[in-house]
């Protein structure tokens, strides 16, 4: 079974400061992204990433960076986090191939005080 | 902009069908619908998806209207762990990989 793993289920940041989220899976995929989750919006497409160094922008990136060092780990920074922010953000990988099927992690509550 | 609407809301009694519509009147000729649920306190997961031929798998079946602009994902014995928010979902135009979510419907299996 395909694995996504995220650092934290629960987070409270205070507005300013600097917070990382991470995510890692477990079986090779190429593909990987990062959304946040809003009532009434959906989910919404933050950044993904092709490969190892590579990003795309997606719907949503302002506030937000990425980083992809090692293929099975894909970072979303926050650089200065705002009260705007306090979401759900969630993880998801896929095959270079099959990037339709993807596979999410379960999700980091973010709430930014 | 490709986009999606479905219904905000649905109940369904255990062990019947459960038919949940999508309409994607903007969809281009090649493009593909896919289908996703996400259980309470999950992430969301792949169900199917489909071009223009019906679709079946182990999880549901996809049924897509001859012009294409809607189709139906039916569970064909619902279960109360069915009970989900289920994402018609078709991919921004000229971006690649992006999908656009939308807001789903919310089902709920009664038993």
């Amino acid at each position: 079974d395909v694995k996504v793993t995220q650092s934290s289920r629960y987070l409270v940041k205070r507005t300013g400061e600097k917070v990382f989220l991470e995510c890692v899976q477990d079986m090779d995929h190429e593909n990987m992204f990062w959304y946040r989750q809003d009532p009434g919006l959906g989910l919404r497409l933050i950044y993904f990433s092709y490969d190892v160094k590579m990003k795309e922008k997606g719907d949503i990136p302002e506030g937000y960076s990425v980083s992809r060092e090692k293929k099975e780990r894909f970072s979303l920074i926050l650089e200065s986090a705002s009260t705007n922010q306090t979401s759900m953000y969630l993880c998801a990988s896929s095959t270079g191939t099959g990037w339709y099927e993807q596979y999410f992690g379960p999700g980091t509550r973010l709430t930014v005080t | 902009d490709a986009k999606t609407t479905q219904p905000t809301s649905m109940d369904c009694a255990e062990g019947r069908a459960a038919n949940l519509p999508c309409n994607h009147s903007t969809i281009s000729g090649n493009e593909y619908v896919y289908w996703y649920r996400q259980i309470h306190s999950q992430g969301p997961q792949y169900i199917i998806h489909g071009l223009k031929n019906n679709e079946t798998n182990e999880m549901a079946s996809l049924i897509i209207t001859e012009d294409r602009k809607s189709s139906t994902l039916i569970l064909p014995h619902a279960t109360l762990r069915d009970t989900a928010v289920y994402y018609c979902i078709v991919r921004v135009p000229n971006t690649g990989n992006q999908f656009y979510f939308g807001t789903g419907t919310s089902l709920t299996v009664i038993p």
